[in-house]
């Protein structure tokens, strides 16, 4: 079992519809999570990150995290097409090297 | 300010053939990090040096080595190529949390 693991997707949304993206994560000692956001051939650009249970909004973005249930999430409202991406997760386990997941494409369709 | 340099940007190999990759900071991070990317399998750690002067394997170390020349540069090397190597590379750096990126080395094996 990989230690965090998305849907691949593809995710299609309408412009200015709501981009919802899930992540769960094996290691119950991961305290840092990411979400990177990487275009067709570029690198990975960091986006947001979250250390606390709860909500944490940043523009158009908000990143939700259960400690408990082990599962980290990324909205995305009004979404655009520039929003068309792979959406990468990463959590930092025990051994403080980032694990990432397999990414979620998504596709905003105008 | 660069941020990270990898070079080169693009390369292929004839299987067997032996191979450098090179990566550079500006930033005084004291963590590096080499990373290769595959269809559907996200990012996974190849190597990683914690500080200059230490190096530690990852997830998938076999068939690299790497070195931390001095606190701005640790290189990746192949010594003999296999088509199973033909990915997209990253390297990253860091202090704390989050990492950075460089633009990817794109490498084929034939």
């Amino acid at each position: 079992q990989k230690e965090v693991e998305q849907n691949s997707g593809p995710l299609s949304v309408p412009e200015g519809a709501i981009a919802s993206l899930n992540c769960t994560y094996s290691d119950r000692g991961s305290q840092s999570f990411f979400w990177y956001r990487q275009y067709s051939g570029k690198s990975p650009e960091l986006i947001m990150f979250i250390y606390s249970n709860g909500d944490k909004e940043d523009g158009r973005f908000t990143a939700q995290l259960n400690k408990a249930s082990q599962y980290v999430s990324l909205l995305i409202r009004d979404s655009q097409p520039s929003d068309s991406a792979t959406y990468l997760c990463a959590a930092v386990p025990n051994d403080y090297k980032l694990s990432f997941g397999a990414g979620t494409t998504v596709t905003v369709r105008a | 300010n660069a941020g990270v340099t990898q070079t080169p940007k693009f390369q292929v190999l004839k299987t067997g053939q032996s191979m450098t990759l090179q990566c550079a900071q500006d930033m005084n991070h004291n963590s590096m990090y080499w990373y290769r990317q595959d269809p559907g399998m996200g990012l996974r750690l190849i190597y990683y040096s914690a500080s200059e002067g230490t190096t530690d394997k990852g997830e998938v170390p076999n068939g690299y080595n790497v070195s931390r020349l001095n606190k701005r540069e640790f290189s990746l090397r192949l010594e003999s190529a296999a088509p199973s190597q033909t990915s997209v590379y990253f390297c990253a750096s860091n202090s704390n949390q989050p990492q950075h990126f460089g633009d990817g080395t794109r490498l084929s094996i034939l």
